[in-house]
């Protein structure tokens, strides 16, 4: 059975810190990975990796994907308390459109 | 551009009703997919619609669950009746049409509460 497996479950750090969020993943055709943000609602979508070894970077945040290792992690850097969320990771397989999703990593940033 | 809408925000209904969650998806979005989280578990996929046809239903739990997208616009996912274990948090999310598009627009989520 597909699975992603996100760790940590929960972190908490303070403002400035650097954090980095991990995904495993075990899904037969990979196709892409994605990340995504979950202040209180809607999650917004982050990152959507597909090829390896190639970071993604908005601003703080940077994501990069290891097909060989079967894992994605998030990294931010110098947290703020705006960063506080639920960090979600899903992937997606060849021939199909549905999200397989991980747990989530809730991140509490303390000012 | 408005995003994806979902209605109601929170519903609280008795075991063996009936109650039906709508989603507005984005303007020109073909693609429509409802998920749900239980608690304490992963956000979990229910279908897919591209435009009214359904592509994908292999996760809807049983045939108490019932969704339809007439004519490609919004939405309706219909929980008849309910059970205890069909509380949770409802996601609908749309993304644009075409093969290449990977990524999904969320709405809030309906929260439904069954007692």
């Amino acid at each position: 059975e597909d699975k992603v497996v996100q760790s940590p479950l929960s972190l908490v750090v303070h403002e400035g810190d650097t954090v980095t969020l991990n995904c495993s993943y075990e899904v037969t055709n990979f196709r892409s990975l994605l990340w995504y943000k979950q202040e209180k609602k809607a999650p917004t979508f982050l990152f959507m990796l597909t090829s390896s070894g190639i970071e993604k970077k908005s601003g703080r945040l940077s994501s990069i994907l290891d097909k060989k290792e079967l894992f994605s992690i998030l990294n931010i850097t110098a947290t703020q308390t705006g960063d506080s969320a639920v960090y979600l990771c899903a992937v997606v397989t060849s021939g199909t459109y549905k999200y397989i999703f991980g747990t989530g990593t809730r991140l509490k940033v303390l000012a | 551009e408005a995003g994806v809408t979902q209605f109601p925000s929170h519903s609280v209904i008795e075991k063996g009703q009936t109650v039906t969650l709508r989603c507005d998806p984005i303007s020109g979005h073909d693609n429509l997919y409802w998920y749900r989280r239980v608690m304490g578990k992963e956000i979990k996929f229910l279908l897919h619609f591209v435009k009214e046809s359904k592509q994908d239903e292999s996760g809807m739990p049983n045939n108490r669950f019932l969704a339809e997208r007439t004519g490609g616009t919004y939405s309706t996912l219909k929980v008849q009746p309910a059970e205890l274990e069909d509380s949770g948090v409802y996601f609908c999310a749309s993304s644009q049409p075409g093969l290449a598009s990977y990524e999904q627009y969320f709405g809030p989520g309906t929260r439904l509460t069954v007692t």
